[in-house]
């Protein structure tokens, strides 16, 4: 079964707006949530991670939310950009690695 | 300072034939994990390594596939027979030896391909 459950499946965003995409998990013993991002044809890069004890993360335009009481986290990208047009995997980690099942994320010119 | 490096980037096989898939992970990385993606889906864990011991192989199918890292030379993914189920990118990931989880980075994959 899923361990990881991520929403929306895809999503289109105007250039300069936000992006949000959200992950619930259920796992307590997670103790490590990466954010990838995946280009067609390439592996996927890591692009931001954070662990249970702090409740945000911001690096650049990218910022982790993460709610350990309600077992959810979140990725906001601020000001899109066409170049963040990509797949975006959250993932959590208590060694190895259980993903959500991907966002499509588009950002129009 | 160079990544995960993956070899071949496409592979081709006919059905009943082997398939070998190479992976060596950045410099100082001493622990290994092989994910599968199936189109349209996300990347499931298939099976963790360290050097010359498998940790954990809970992702990989009973049969057909094996996995090694040996002392030296790079981690080998082995699909023996491969059947058309098994056309997928295979994804390599290496971390850091360290306490708790560490972050794992990926190579570009191998894409598998059953005629």
């Amino acid at each position: 079964q899923q361990q990881v459950k991520q929403s929306p499946q895809s999503l289109i965003v105007q250039k300069g707006g936000i992006s949000i995409i959200n992950c619930a998990y259920e796992n307590t013993a997670f103790d490590y949530f990466p954010w990838y991002q995946q280009f067609p044809g390439k592996g996927p890069a890591l692009l931001i991670a954070i662990r249970p004890d702090v409740s945000e993360k911001k690096e650049g335009r990218f910022t982790i939310s993460f709610n350990k009481s309600a077992k959810q986290f979140s990725l906001h990208i601020m000001d899109s950009q066409p170049g963040d047009s990509a797949t975006y995997f959250c993932a959590a980690n208590d060694y190895k690695l259980s993903f959500g099942a991907g966002t499509t994320v588009t950002v129009r010119a | 300072n160079a990544g995960v490096m993956q070899n071949p980037r496409h592979l081709v096989r006919r059905r009943g034939q082997e398939a070998r898939l190479r992976c060596s992970p950045m410099k100082g990385h001493s622990h290994v994990y092989w994910y599968r993606q199936l189109p349209e889906e996300g990347l499931k864990f298939m099976v963790y390594l360290q050097k010359e011991n498998i940790i954990d192989e809970s992702g990989m199918p009973k049969e057909r596939f094996s996995a090694e890292f040996p002392k030296e030379g790079p981690s080998i993914l082995r699909i023996q027979q491969v059947v058309r189920g098994d056309s997928a990118a295979y994804f390599c990931a290496s971390s850091p030896p360290g306490t708790g989880a560490q972050p794992q980075h990926f190579g570009d994959g191998t894409r598998l391909s059953i005629l």
